[in-house]
């Protein structure tokens, strides 16, 4: 079975432009959990969908939103970047015959902003 | 408030046991975890302890919780360079939010 995967691995924009990242999770999983990851704060989560509702919020502006479509692939979107949105994003994905309990990690989208 | 705590740097001698602790707030967490990250990856789950367990072992993997003092355990036995990387210890509250440590970087000294 394949992996959670992320799209695109690295990405550079500069302040004040949006960005869309994606993930596909895991077949049979329907739950997708998106992180920020850090040197500084470490890994904070964003957002939990699952059956395209969002189910759980992390304390991030509104600069950053989500969706999921009804294949379960989700998307992330910032607005108005700062320089400050540079970092490594993680998806997760769980659920089907691995159980809620476990999340199991895309490589991640590199994003640096200039 | 949340937080899960954990030291940033463990040395161990290759062939050595490691042991990264983790100390977590939140009584009502159902699951405990253990992720592994290496450079340039994302985060890989090792092992996870439902919290009404003490102790599971899985291979060279062992995991300890102590629910009264809320300190969860890995241990590694017979260290190898391959185990290099960042341990990251994760609780996982009633609402379901996971929040991690900030990882504790394991260093193999041959």
């Amino acid at each position: 079975k394949a992996g959670v995967t992320q799209t695109p691995r690295y990405l550079i924009k500069t302040r004040g432009q949006q960005v869309t990242l994606s993930c596909s999770p895991i077949s049979g999983h329907r739950s997708v959990s998106w992180y920020q990851q850090t040197p500084g704060q470490g890994l904070q989560f964003l957002f939990e969908y699952f059956s395209e509702t969002q189910r759980n919020k992390g304390n991030f502006p509104g600069r950053f939103s989500g969706r999921q479509f009804s294949n379960s692939r989700s998307e992330m979107n910032v607005s108005t970047l700062e320089l400050g949105d540079s970092a490594l994003y993680l998806c997760a994905s769980s659920g089907g015959d691995t159980g809620p309990e476990t999340q199991y990690f895309g490589p991640g989208t590199r994003l640096l902003v200039l | 408030g949340e937080d899960v705590e954990q030291s940033l740097f463990l040395s161990v001698r290759e062939g050595d046991s490691s042991v990264i602790n983790c100390t977590y707030t939140d009584s009502s967490s159902t699951y405990l975890y253990w992720y592994k990250q290496e450079p340039g990856a994302g985060l890989q789950l090792l092992t996870y302890i439902f919290s009404n367990m003490d102790m599971k072992q899985d291979q060279r993997l062992t995991v300890l919780l102590n629910k009264k003092d809320k300190h969860l355990s890995l241990r590694i036995a017979d260290t190898q360079t391959g185990d290099s990387a960042i341990y990251f210890c994760a609780e996982r509250p009633r609402d379901d939010k996971i929040i991690f440590g900030k990882g504790t970087r394991l260093h193999i000294l041959p």
